[in-house]
């Protein structure tokens, strides 16, 4: 089975800032590779899908980029309403589906 | 407004079972694949189960082990998760979640949270 590995497990940030996070798949996913944010208390919503399109309403601050084993979600400039959870999600071997281990993003 | 709001949680002795159901409002929900996602305390998220828009196939994480059966009632816009032989490390909030295509979970419930607990 396709195992998800995301770096860093948590970061310290600014308003501001720009953000990375990152992604690694065990073997090749091609773009099956999707993003959500999760706050607490809160379901998770969904960012990006298919590795780099943005879900309607989302804000263009977040894009997605990486193909193959490799998988980078961005916040271009980081806002205070974006210090939550994210996890990536594969769904290479769809309708399992495999998410990562998350990454928590605090105010620095 | 699309809505997703699931219920039947609670606490529940080792060994128990629970029915979760999830009710849909706002879309067609006939016309959706669903899964349920659990997310145990202060961890990650874990893909449970999914059923076709007809319930003609089902999957299942290799956790479940023929424990728990999903199924859904496209007349009462409801998906279920029927659990049995629950264990210690069942314990987690269970989230129904609309797949709008590929594993592109666009509405998910605010969760019920199952306890299972001597």
């Amino acid at each position: 089975a396709v195992q998800l590995t995301q770096s860093p497990s948590s970061l310290s940030a600014a308003v501001g800032d720009r953000v990375s996070i990152t992604c690694r798949a065990s073997q090749g996913i091609s773009t099956a590779l999707a993003w959500y944010q999760q706050k607490p208390g809160k379901p998770p919503k969904l960012l990006i899908y298919e590795a780099s399109s943005l879900e309607s309403g989302v804000p263009s601050r977040f894009s997605g980029s990486g193909s193959g084993t490799d998988f980078t979600l961005t916040i271009s400039t980081l806002q205070p309403e974006d210090f939550a959870t994210y996890y990536c999600e594969q769904f290479n071997n769809y309708p399992r589906l495999t998410f990562g281990g998350g990454t928590k993003v605090e105010i620095k | 407004e699309v809505q997703l709001v699931e219920s039947g949680g609670g606490l529940v002795q080792p060994g128990g079972s629970l029915r979760l159901s999830c009710v849909a409002s706002g879309f067609n929900f006939s016309t959706y694949e669903m899964n349920w996602v659990r997310q145990a305390p202060g961890k990650g998220l874990e893909w449970v189960s999914h059923i076709r828009r007809s319930g003609s196939a089902l999957f299942y994480g290799d956790f479940v082990k023929g424990r728990f059966s999903i199924s859904r009632d496209n007349a009462k816009n409801s998906l279920y998760l029927q659990m049995n032989s629950l264990r210690a490390e069942d314990t987690a909030v269970y989230y129904c979640a609309r797949d709008a295509a590929y594993g592109r979970l666009d509405c998910w419930g605010q969760g019920t949270l199952v306890t299972v607990s001597s």
